[in-house]
């Protein structure tokens, strides 16, 4: 039991619809990171915040963006979603102050 | 810089074996080094990790050897179970465990009973 949990577990969305992936995290948990994930491949990093503000960002264009929460929860979503979309999004938090990112089981989206 | 190279991609083993997988990086700017356990339907799990200031890092079955001058560390599963069947990702990362994760592969390794 991790303590993060995602929302929906499951999702189908057709090319060019917009989707709000949800994650909940324990309280005090001030780090949150999301992964994309593709099948078979290790996952990728999307962007982190930290205390409602985005902390560090990787390699993917702004039709992908982010939330954080006052209430530890903090949301992922992909605008004009495209095929190569489809994957397995992880959130994964940390209470910070050195203490390790713990992954959800993630939601994962197909793309038709 | 930024990728981080893990071998093998697949590996089977027979129960009470010895499970090795290895990583290898560049960027020495990386200060934090987990190993994590993925289920099918699962997230990762975080394992063990380990940061550059220690050469071999022990929790249960589970041992990181890390050879700084070399780049390169290891994950050892001693007595292998066929409940470590798994998919196992080694990750990189600055910032300590807190920062952006850069994963491997990943290594699907199979315990045979």
């Amino acid at each position: 039991e991790t303590g993060v949990t995602q929302s929906p577990t499951h999702l189908i969305k057709t090319r060019g619809q917009q989707v709000t992936l949800r994650c909940s995290s324990q309280s005090g948990h001030n780090t949150v990171s999301w992964y994309q994930q593709a099948l078979g491949q290790g996952p990728q990093f999307i962007f982190q915040y930290y205390r409602e503000e985005e902390n560090g960002r990787g390699n993917f264009p702004p039709r992908f963006s982010g939330l954080q929460f006052p209430n530890y929860s903090s949301e992922l979503n992909v605008n004009a979603l495209e095929l190569d979309d489809s994957a397995l999004y992880l959130c994964a938090s940390s209470p910070g102050e050195d203490q390790p990112q713990h992954f959800g089981d993630g939601t994962r989206l197909s793309i038709l | 810089q930024q990728q981080v190279k893990q071998s093998p991609q697949s590996l089977i083993v027979q129960k009470g074996g010895i499970s090795i997988i290895n990583c290898a990086y560049e960027n020495t700017a990386f200060d934090y080094f987990p190993w994590y356990q993925q289920f099918p339907g699962k997230g990762p799990a975080l394992l063990i990790a380990i940061r550059p200031d220690v050469s071999e890092k022990k929790e249960g079955r589970f041992t990181i050897s890390f050879n700084k001058s070399a780049k390169q560390f290891s994950l050892h599963i001693m007595d292998s179970q066929p409940g470590d069947s798994a998919t196992y990702f080694c990750a990189a990362s600055i910032g300590g465990n807190t920062g952006k994760l850069i994963f491997g592969q990943g290594t699907t390794l199979q315990v045979k009973p």
